[in-house]
């Protein structure tokens, strides 16, 4: 079954402190995987994507993300947290040369602590 | 227009009720989305049109549901005799329609029926 997984649901770090989300995912098919970012009251934005090449991608507000295929993984890293980078981060996985029906994953809520 | 906007941006219905939610998607985006986020659930796929392709309506839960897209632009989506399980954020995402476009998401409908 086709599926993302984010183990953890709920992180609170120190400002200037790294960050590491996970995200596994289940998928027959070549993946095409995603990151998204809600915060309060405002709409999904993309944070990065990966679709083939170099499985080390870099987005947007100083946030990157690895692929690693041999452990079913695509998970999200940022050197030094900001406060504003409080929200709500979504794992999400759909099919190379079909962009529909996104899988999502639950979501990871980010804290941070000045 | 700059980005996907949705309307209402609240919606309180009562049990029973009939209710249409509306998204604008992006200008010349060819491809539309409609997804259910549920409180503590990750993003749950509904309906997909492209272009004047025939919609992709298998994530819709039930025939309550359904959605229509006018020349090829705004979207409406329908909820006949409302249920409390129905409640939720309804997101619109549009994209152009290629294979590896990013989706780009509204802010959402939050429907609560009482």
């Amino acid at each position: 079954a086709q599926s993302v997984t984010q183990p953890d649901i709920h992180i609170t770090v120190s400002e200037g402190a790294s960050l590491e989300l996970r995200c596994n995912y289940s998928y027959g098919a070549t993946p095409y995987l995603f990151w998204y970012v809600q915060s309060p009251g405002q709409g999904l934005q993309l944070l990065l994507k990966y679709f083939s090449g170099d499985t080390l991608v870099q987005g947007i507000k100083g946030f990157e993300a690895e692929f690693k295929r041999s452990q079913s993984s695509f998970n999200l890293r940022k050197p030094s947290v900001h406060w504003s980078d409080a929200a709500e981060y979504f794992c999400a996985v759909g099919a190379a040369g079909n962009n529909r029906k996104l899988i999502w994953g639950l979501g990871t809520s980010l804290a941070v602590n000045p | 227009g700059a980005g996907v906007s949705q309307s209402p941006s609240n919606k309180v219905t009562e049990k029973g009720k009939d209710v249409e939610l509306r998204c604008d998607p992006i200008s010349g985006h060819t491809a539309l989305y409609w997804y259910r986020q549920s409180l503590g659930q990750g993003l749950e796929f509904l309906i997909y049109f492209q272009g004047n392709s025939a919609p992709d309506k298998s994530g819709l839960p039930s025939d309550r549901f359904s959605a229509e897209r006018t020349g090829g632009s705004v979207s409406t989506l329908t909820i006949q005799r409302t249920q409390q399980e129905d409640s939720a954020v309804y997101l619109c995402a549009s994209t152009g329609g290629g294979s590896t476009d990013t989706q780009y998401f509204g802010p959402g409908t939050r429907l609560t029926v009482l």
